[in-house]
C-alpha cells in the first residue's frame, strides 16, 4: 500500500519561529509537492521537486523554502513564521509519468500565533 | 493559463439520492481533468481522471464523470449516494508537462442526510 506521511498532524508555532514540515514517501517517486489549502481557495502549489536537490517554485513560494536531500523526503521550511501562514499543508508525490496517480499525505494543520 | 470553477460551495443530498457535482474549466486545448475527494482530516484521494479517449470516465467508489468539450465541463456523478460519501470534492485541471501545472478548484462540500 502506497504511503505519504507527514511528520505532524497539528502544529502550533509562534510568529517569527522557524518551522519545518517533513514529508516522506515510500514509493520511490521522483516528484514531490507542497501545497497549502485554505477555505474558498482550494489547493495552491508552494514548491515542487522533480529530483534530489532539484526544486521549482510554485504559485505561492513567498515566505517558504524547501529541501530535498534524499529522494524519499521533502521538507517545507518557514524561515520566519507569520500569522498569514496559518493553514493546512499537504504533501504529495508521483512518479514521472503523467498517467500515474498523485498520492497525498494526510496534511499538517499549522497554526501560527 | 488554465482555470477551474466549482460553482457550488455546499450541496446537501439525501442518502440514496443521485448526485451531480459541477465543474467548469477554462483551457485552450484538451485538458487533463481530475476529481479528488477529501474526507474530514484526510489528504486528497483521486476518484478519477481524464487524459484522452472515452469521455465518460469511471472511477472508484461508484463515481463517474463526463468530459463535455462543448460545455467546458467535467461533472461528477453518482447514482446513489451513501452517508460515507460526505466529504469535500475537488475538481482539477492540468495539461501536459507534469502535475506541477495542475490547478485545483475551490471545492464542493457534500452533506448527506438520512
Amino acid at each position: 500500500d502506497v504511503k505519504v506521511t507527514q511528520s505532524s498532524r497539528y502544529l502550533v508555532k509562534r510568529t517569527g519561529e522557524k518551522v519545518f514540515l517533513e514529508c516522506v514517501q515510500d514509493m520511490d517517486h521522483e516528484n514531490m509537492f507542497w501545497y497549502r489549502q485554505d477555505p474558498g481557495l482550494g489547493l495552491r502549489l508552494i514548491y515542487f521537486s522533480y529530483d534530489v536537490k532539484m526544486k521549482e517554485k510554485g504559485d505561492i513560494p513567498e515566505g517558504y523554502s524547501v529541501s530535498r536531500e534524499k529522494k524519499e523526503r521533502f521538507s517545507l521550511i518557514l524561515e520566519s513564521a507569520s500569522t498569514n501562514q496559518t493553514s493546512m499543508y499537504l504533501c504529495a508525490s508521483i512518479t514521472s509519468g503523467n498517467a500515474d496517480t498523485q498520492y497525498f499525505g494526510p496534511g499538517t494543520r499549522l497554526t501560527v500565533l | 493559463a488554465q482555470s477551474v470553477t466549482q460553482p457550488d460551495i455546499h450541496i446537501t443530498v439525501s442518502e440514496g439520492a443521485s448526485l451531480e457535482l459541477r465543474c467548469n474549466y477554462s483551457y485552450g486545448a484538451t485538458p487533463y481533468l481530475f476529481w479528488y475527494v477529501q474526507s474530514p482530516g484526510q489528504g486528497l484521494q483521486l476518484l478519477l481522471k481524464y487524459f484522452s479517449g472515452d469521455t465518460l470516465v469511471q472511477g472508484i467508489k461508484g463515481f463517474e464523470a463526463e468530459f463535455k468539450r462543448s460545455q467546458s465541463s467535467f461533472n461528477l456523478r453518482k447514482p446513489s449516494v451513501h452517508w460515507s460519501d460526505a466529504a469535500e470534492y475537488f475538481c482539477a485541471v492540468g495539461r501536459s508537462g507534469g502535475y506541477q501545472k495542475v490547478t485545483f478548484g475551490t471545492g464542493t462540500k457534500l452533506q448527506v442526510i438520512p
